[in-house]
C-alpha cells in the first residue's frame, strides 16, 4: 500500500531554512487524482496545514506561512519537498507529509512524521 | 483563519456512545461538506476516520460516524472500546481556499 516517509535534519538554527523531503512508495506521485501536502504539529499542540502541491507543480499555501514556504515536486524520484525560511523557535514541530484528494480537504495516508527543532 | 472549536476533552465508559463537536462558521464548516476527522494516538501520525462530513474510509470501523448541522460538525463513536482512547481532530475546507483544523479533543475511555 501507499507509504510516505519524511526525511531531513532534526535540528535547524534560528534564521536558517528548514528543508524536508517526503518519499512516496507503493504508488506514483504523478497520479493526476491526488495532491501532496505538508502538515505540522508543535509539541503538545494541534495540527496546522502548511501547503500542498500537485505533480503538475501547482502549489497551494497557508496564507500565514506563504511568504516563507516553498513546496516542490520531484517526479523522477517520487518525492516532494518543503522549504521553510527564516525559522524561529515557533517553527519547532513534528512535520508530516500526506496524500490529499484535493489541495485542502482530507489527507490519507500520512507519513510517520519528523521532529524538527529550531535551536542554536 | 481561526481554528475550529472542539471540546478539550470527553470521556465515556466501554460500550457507551460519545459525540465530539467541531464548531466553525459559515465560511468553513457551515459552508461546505468538506469536514474530516482524524484519530491520533500518542506519538503516532493522525489517521483519517471520516471525510466529507460522513464518509468512512475503507477499513475504518462503522462504530465511527460523522454528521453536520449548521456550523457544527460532529463525530460519534458508538460501542466505545479501550483502543478508541486518543486525540481527535476535525478539519474543514475554508472559503479562503485553505484547510483549518480544530484544536483537538482528548477522548478518555473510563
Amino acid at each position: 500500500q501507499l507509504q510516505l516517509q519524511e526525511s531531513g535534519p532534526g535540528l535547524v538554527k534560528p534564521s536558517e531554512t528548514l528543508s524536508l523531503t517526503c518519499t512516496v512508495s507503493g504508488g506514483s506521485i504523478s497520479s493526476s487524482s491526488y495532491y501532496w501536502g505538508w502538515i505540522r504539529q508543535p509539541p503538545g499542540k494541534g495540527l496546522e496545514w502548511i501547503g500542498s502541491i500537485h505533480y503538475s507543480g501547482s502549489t497551494y499555501y497557508n496564507p500565514s506561512l506563504k511568504s516563507r514556504v516553498t513546496i516542490s515536486v520531484h517526479t523522477s524520484k517520487n518525492q516532494f519537498s518543503l522549504k521553510l525560511s527564516s525559522v524561529t523557535a515557533a517553527d519547532t514541530a513534528v512535520y508530516y507529509c500526506a496524500r490529499g484528494n484535493s489541495p485542502y480537504n482530507w489527507f490519507d495516508p500520512w507519513g510517520q512524521g519528523i521532529l524538527v527543532t529550531v535551536s542554536s | 483563519q481561526s481554528a475550529l472549536t472542539q471540546p478539550a476533552s470527553v470521556s465515556g465508559s466501554p460500550g457507551q456512545s460519545i459525540t465530539i463537536s467541531c464548531t466553525g462558521t459559515s465560511s468553513d464548516v457551515g459552508g461546505y461538506n468538506h469536514v474530516s476527522w482524524y484519530q491520533q494516538h500518542p506519538g503516532k501520525a493522525p489517521k483519517l476516520m471520516i471525510y466529507d462530513v460522513s464518509n468512512r474510509p475503507s477499513g475504518v470501523s462503522n462504530r465511527f460516524s460523522g454528521s453536520k448541522s449548521g456550523n457544527t460538525a460532529s463525530l460519534t463513536i458508538s460501542g466505545l472500546q479501550a483502543e478508541d482512547e486518543a486525540e481527535y481532530y476535525c478539519a474543514s475546507y475554508t472559503s479562503s481556499s485553505t484547510l483549518v483544523f480544530g484544536g483537538g479533543t482528548k477522548l478518555t475511555v473510563l
